[in-house]
């Protein structure tokens, strides 16, 4: 089955900077990759995903970037705020499964 | 914008005895999901559900598990004899289609086994 490894586990910045999280992932047959938010006690919320007939995908400060060939795939927070603060998890779905498969999280925290 | 909503929010159970988590996914929604997410780990797939039967299930959805669309709007997770490890967070998520489609997470329901 997939495996997905996520790093950082915990990601400290000061507000204004970037943060960058990585994934990888281990079957080739992969080819849906969403990134969730999750807020303390909530539940994850999609906030951008990819697929793989595409390299990277924007949306306002939160970017994604994939390369199937090194299967990995990250997610960019530029001018990030401390609303941003939270635990984000990169997922992968094999194509014709429905699956998730999810790393072990990252812990964002944006200090003013 | 419609969302997925799960009932209870918390349940606290005693070993052994039987839950059923309830959610109700999003109207038009064909495909329904359930994970669990154990205290400060990552959220793993229990078990896909679609045209009234499993399409997938991992290793964690043994026996003790079994899932019901009872109606046309609920869809329901039954633990039949609860272990001190099945205390987690377990949410509901529903998707239009398979596969590569965006996945609509619940509010979740605190499962608590003393």
């Amino acid at each position: 089955g997939e495996n997905v490894e996520q790093h950082p586990s915990t990601l400290s910045v000061q507000e204004g900077d970037s943060a960058v999280i990585k994934c990888t992932y281990s079957d080739s047959a992969s080819n849906y990759f969403p990134w969730y938010k999750q807020e303390l006690g909530k539940r994850p919320q999609l906030i951008i995903d990819i697929r793989s007939n595409v390299g990277e995908k924007k949306d306002q400060r939160i970017a994604v970037t994939l390369n199937k060939t090194a299967k990995h795939f990250s997610l960019h927070i530029t001018e990030t705020q401390p609303e941003d603060s939270a635990v984000y998890f990169c997922a992968a779905s094999i194509q014709g499964y429905s699956t998730l498969t999810f790393g072990k999280g990252t812990m964002l925290l944006v200090s003013p | 914008e419609p969302e997925v909503t799960q009932t209870p929010s918390h349940q606290v159970t005693q070993m052994g005895q039987e839950v059923i988590l309830r959610c109700v996914p999003i109207s038009n929604h064909l495909y329904f999901y359930w994970y669990r997410q154990i205290l400060g780990q990552k959220v793993e797939f229990l078990v896909s559900f679609y045209n009234n039967e499993i399409s997938e299930k991992s290793e964690i959805f043994d026996d003790q598990f079994s899932v019901e669309r009872p109606d046309g709007s609920n869809f329901t997770l039954k633990i039949r004899s609860t272990k001190l490890e099945d205390s987690a967070m377990y949410f509901c998520a529903s998707s239009e289609a398979s596969g590569a489609d965006t996945q609509y997470f619940g509010p979740g329901t605190r499962l608590t086994v003393l």
